[in-house]
């Protein structure tokens, strides 16, 4: 069975740094680009970005809003997704998920989602 | 960036009622269109992926059209696990982007 599970949530303070794992199981880690979703308190989900599978060379995405602050890495050797948060600020507090990312000829789609680890930043 | 409008916010039906949920995108998608599902718990699950194809497992009640700009999910005869919020995604271009999602509500 696939699993994705999140962690490394918690309440920080402003400016903090603060990393996100996403341990996975059930299905060959490399062979799938990874990605983060967020979804701050009462809002819509939000793509953070992706990291390619080793055929595309484990790249990155990001979308604008995080780009340069956040990063996302992945442990091969232990399954693991990783987002590395800088310089939290009160606007990333959400719930952060993790999510597998299919490739089906056109279709690029998440198909297997954890069921997130919440952040909030406050002081 | 693609801007994915879900004008209806929040939405009421009955159980037995045919639903439709509407998406709107900033630009044409070809088609690069999902619909996943938020259950209250946060749970999320994809439903639809590329405007029409099922997701496996996925209750044949649950379909999905559209084109260009213009895309809907249908659920027919709903039932009270379909209680959630749902949510389109365009995946044409980089960023990809999810609309504003709609609750769905039992009258």
């Amino acid at each position: 069975e696939v699993n994705l599970v999140e962690s490394g949530g918690g309440l920080v303070q402003p400016g903090i740094s603060l990393r996100l794992s996403c341990s996975t199981s059930g299905f060959t880690f490399t062979d799938y680009y990874m990605s983060w979703v967020r979804q701050p308190p009462g809002q819509a989900l939000d793509w953070l970005g992706f990291i390619r599978n080793k055929a595309n060379g484990y790249t990155t995405e990001y979308t604008a809003s995080v780009k340069g602050r956040f990063t996302i890495s992945r442990d091969n050797s232990q399954s693991i997704l990783y987002l590395q948060m800088n310089t939290l600020r009160a606007e990333d507090s959400a719930t952060y998920y993790c999510a597998r990312v299919e490739n089906y000829g056109n279709s690029w789609y998440f198909d297997v989602w954890g069921a997130g680890t919440t952040v909030t930043v406050s002081s | 960036d693609i801007q994915m409008t879900q004008t209806t916010s929040s939405l009421s039906a009955s159980l037995g009622d045919r639903v439709t949920i509407s998406c709107s995108a900033s630009q044409d998608i070809s088609n690069y269109l999902n619909w996943y599902q938020q259950k209250p718990d946060g749970t999320v699950k994809l439903l639809v992926y590329f405007t029409s194809s099922l997701h496996s497992g996925v209750p044949s009640r649950f379909s999905g059209s559209g084109s260009g700009t213009d895309y809907s999910l249908t659920i027919s005869n709903l039932e009270p696990e379909d209680i959630a919020t749902y949510y389109c995604q365009q995946y044409s271009k980089l960023p990809w982007t999810f609309g504003g999602g709609t609750k769905l509500e039992i009258k």
